[in-house]
């Protein structure tokens, strides 16, 4: 099963500053998501990127919000203006191993005050 | 838009029973893929099991299986001797032709020692 890290584990933030959540596949992918799950609720899907570029992105997914690729290996998700609404655990996953399958990493756990 | 119900939000179930997860999807594809994610108190999003659509063979890992019914669109987990380590939130899942994950509400899996 491909392993997938991400950091931090935890952030706390003040609302209106910017964050940057880090994806680290252990191996080549070239499939990359971010979903959230705000506490409680279910987990959503936010934006997919292939080949360095979005391939499909939410509702959820506005203005604020940017993904990138910026050394080859990490993949990030850029929050610019957090909001109190933003709280919620961010999950990376990759598509690999078997097919059609997402990996997903551990997750960061993300609070805006 | 696809969409993924589980009308089960908490089960229990004794240690080394059986218990079966119910999940009911919405789609108008004829290919895609069944997942069943497994969110012990950590919130990592483990994959526990997955289903291709045009397989009718019903998925089994170990001591879970699936009851795949296409046409009822109806994808339930059980759960064979149930153990202690089974207890966390179980989500099931849909990939759409976008790659898409459409995640269920969740049912909350307690096991009684």
């Amino acid at each position: 099963e491909p392993e997938v890290t991400q950091t931090p584990s935890h952030q706390v933030t003040q609302m209106g500053q910017e964050v940057i959540l880090r994806c680290v596949p252990i191996s080549n992918h070239l499939y990359f998501y971010w979903y959230r799950q705000i506490l409680g609720q279910k987990v959503e899907f936010l934006v997919s990127f292939y080949n360095n570029e979005i391939s499909e992105k939410s509702e959820i997914f506005d203005d604020q919000f940017s993904v990138e690729r910026p050394d080859g290996s990490n993949f990030t998700l850029k929050i610019r203006s957090t909001k109190l609404e933003d709280s919620a655990m961010y999950f990376c996953a990759i598509q690999g191993g078997r097919e059609e399958t997402q990996y997903f990493g551990p997750g960061t756990r993300l609070l805006v005050l | 838009a696809q969409t993924v119900t589980q009308s089960q939000p908490e089960m229990s179930v004794q240690e080394a029973e059986t218990v079966t997860l119910s999940c009911t999807y919405d789609t108008s594809e004829s290919d895609y893929y069944l997942f069943w994610y497994k969110q012990p108190p950590s919130r990592q999003m483990i994959l526990v099991i997955r289903q291709e659509a045009y397989k009718q063979q019903n998925a089994t890992e170990n001591r879970f299986s699936v009851n795949f019914q296409k046409a009822a669109k109806s994808f339930s987990l059980k759960i064979s001797d149930s153990q202690l380590g089974d207890a966390a939130m179980y989500f099931c899942a849909y990939l759409n032709r976008d790659d898409k994950i459409i995640f269920g509400k969740g049912t909350r899996l307690h096991i009684l020692p």
